[in-house]
């Protein structure tokens, strides 16, 4: 019962280079996410993902990009790395539709660091 | 632009009491709360949420309070036990439920 996994957990980055966060779900949820999480602040969206095929933006997407091929997977691009997104990443996946209530389920997050 | 806030950025609370975390939210627009729990080098797991239909949602020993008029809403636990100690963050959304705001976080100590 994995639920959501994410990779890798921690990352040290240099300026300018480019790296993939990878996050899988295996509860066949239709929805998923990408948070950012500063020191002292609340989670914010980076993209979300309604659907395999369908994305779109949150309220932070600058320097990043996603894609959604299939149900379980949905990868952060970064591709050139500045110091503004060290931050820790959390990748959440729900089930929406119908009556049915829209939790949330998180990985365990992954720390970045860009020098 | 904040439109969850957690005003209150730690809170400290003796074992057995009340613990009382407030959450307040600036767009009327949303209809969807939530509470959820952080734990360190952990991601958040959701705790408990509330409808805009309803002003107060129990399970166990977590209540949510919804105040519409006020668009204030806060989480009580009772009682409080140590491993409730954590960081706890309330969350809303609006009509689509495509996209959730978070508020910064309150940590919870609740002390033995």
């Amino acid at each position: 019962n994995a639920g959501v996994t994410q990779t890798p957990k921690f990352r040290i980055l240099k300026i300018g280079q480019s790296m993939t966060l990878q996050c899988t779900q295996d509860m066949n949820h239709n929805y998923m996410y990408w948070y950012r999480q500063d020191p002292g602040m609340g989670l914010k969206l980076i993209y979300y993902s309604v659907g395999a095929g369908i994305t779109d933006k949150g309220e932070v997407p600058n320097g990043y990009n996603v894609s959604r091929s299939t149900t379980e997977d949905f990868p952060l691009r970064l591709e050139l790395a500045a110091p503004s997104q060290t931050s820790v990443y959390f990748c959440a996946s729900s089930y929406a539709g119908g009556r049915a209530k829209n939790i949330q389920y998180f990985g365990a997050g992954t720390r970045l660091s860009v020098l | 632009d904040q439109q969850v806030k957690q005003n209150s950025p730690s809170l400290s609370v003796q074992e057995g009491r009340i613990s009382i975390l407030n959450c307040d939210y600036t767009n009327s627009m949303f209809d969807y709360f939530l509470w959820y729990k952080k734990y360190p080098a952990e991601g958040p797991t959701f705790l408990i949420s509330i409808s805009s239909i309803k002003d107060k949602n129990e399970d166990g020993r977590f209540t949510v309070f919804l105040n519409k008029s006020a668009k204030h809403l806060s989480l009580h636990i009772v009682p409080s036990q140590p491993g409730d100690s954590a960081v706890y963050f309330c969350a809303a959304s609006g009509a689509t439920g495509n996209q959730f705001y978070f508020g910064t976080g309150t940590s919870l100590t609740v002390i033995p």
